[in-house]
């Protein structure tokens, strides 16, 4: 039962450069979402994903890319890095289904620290 | 819009002695709420929530959180703190209904917790 996986944990990108953080889940959860975390601020929505085939932009897109072909996988694409962009990132993923809102909350990745020099 | 206001950004007790944690909403509709728990270098981890049900939610670990519509407060308490609870807590914020295709969650700032011997 692994439930959200993000790799890898830690990573150094020089300026320009690009990378792919993976996030994979195993919950059969239709909604994937990518969060950033900056020092001393709650998370900031990146891209969210309804179901496979299907994202959206959310609070700070700028800068990212996201995919969704399968249900299991929501990758969070960085084209051209910038020092901006260090942070913690943190997958989720979560079940919701009709009109109201499933009470189940949201299941948490352990993050991946970026820094962007 | 939601929003929310978590009124200390770190908060100091000692071992045995109880825990408060404040939390203020702003919303616009029903509100879903919850706190997340965050340990060092991990992922986010769900206390509790509030979604319509009982004011008074019990969470794990001896959390518990009141929900007091009329001080639009959420705030999160435990009898007798233990080491092991220092760490980052999160108040966040939903609307019960879907309106946007998606649970938003809103998330406050952070309360660090510092639990000395």
């Amino acid at each position: 039962n692994a439930g959200v996986t993000q790799t890898p944990k830690f990573r150094i990108l020089k300026i320009g450069q690009s990378m792919t953080l993976q996030c994979a889940q195993d919950m059969n959860h239709n909604y994937m979402y990518w969060y950033r975390q900056d020092p001393g601020m709650g998370l900031k929505l990146i891209y969210y994903s309804v179901g496979a085939g299907i994202t959206d932009k959310g609070e700070v897109p700028n800068g990212y890319n996201v995919s969704r072909s399968t249900t299991e996988d929501f990758p969070l694409r960085l084209e051209l890095a910038a020092p901006s962009q260090t942070s913690v990132y943190f997958c989720a993923s979560s079940y919701s289904f009709g009109q109201e809102t499933a009470t189940i909350g949201y299941t948490f990745g352990s993050g991946t620290r970026l820094t962007v020099v | 819009a939601q929003s929310v206001t978590q009124l200390d950004s770190h908060v100091s007790v000692s071992e045995g002695t109880p825990v408060l944690l404040r939390c203020n909403y702003s919303s616009s509709y029903s509100p879903s709420l919850f706190w997340y728990v965050q340990h060092p270098n991990k992922g986010l981890q769900l206390l509790l929530k509030y979604t319509s049900a009982a004011t008074l939610v019990k969470g794990i670990n001896g959390f518990e959180a009141e929900f007091k519509k009329s001080e639009t407060s959420f705030h999160l308490t435990k009898p007798s703190a233990h080491m092991s609870d220092a760490a980052e807590y999160f108040c966040v914020v939903s609307d019960a209904v879907r309106r946007e295709g998606f649970q938003k969650l809103v998330f406050g700032t952070g309360t660090r917790l510092l639990v000395s011997p």
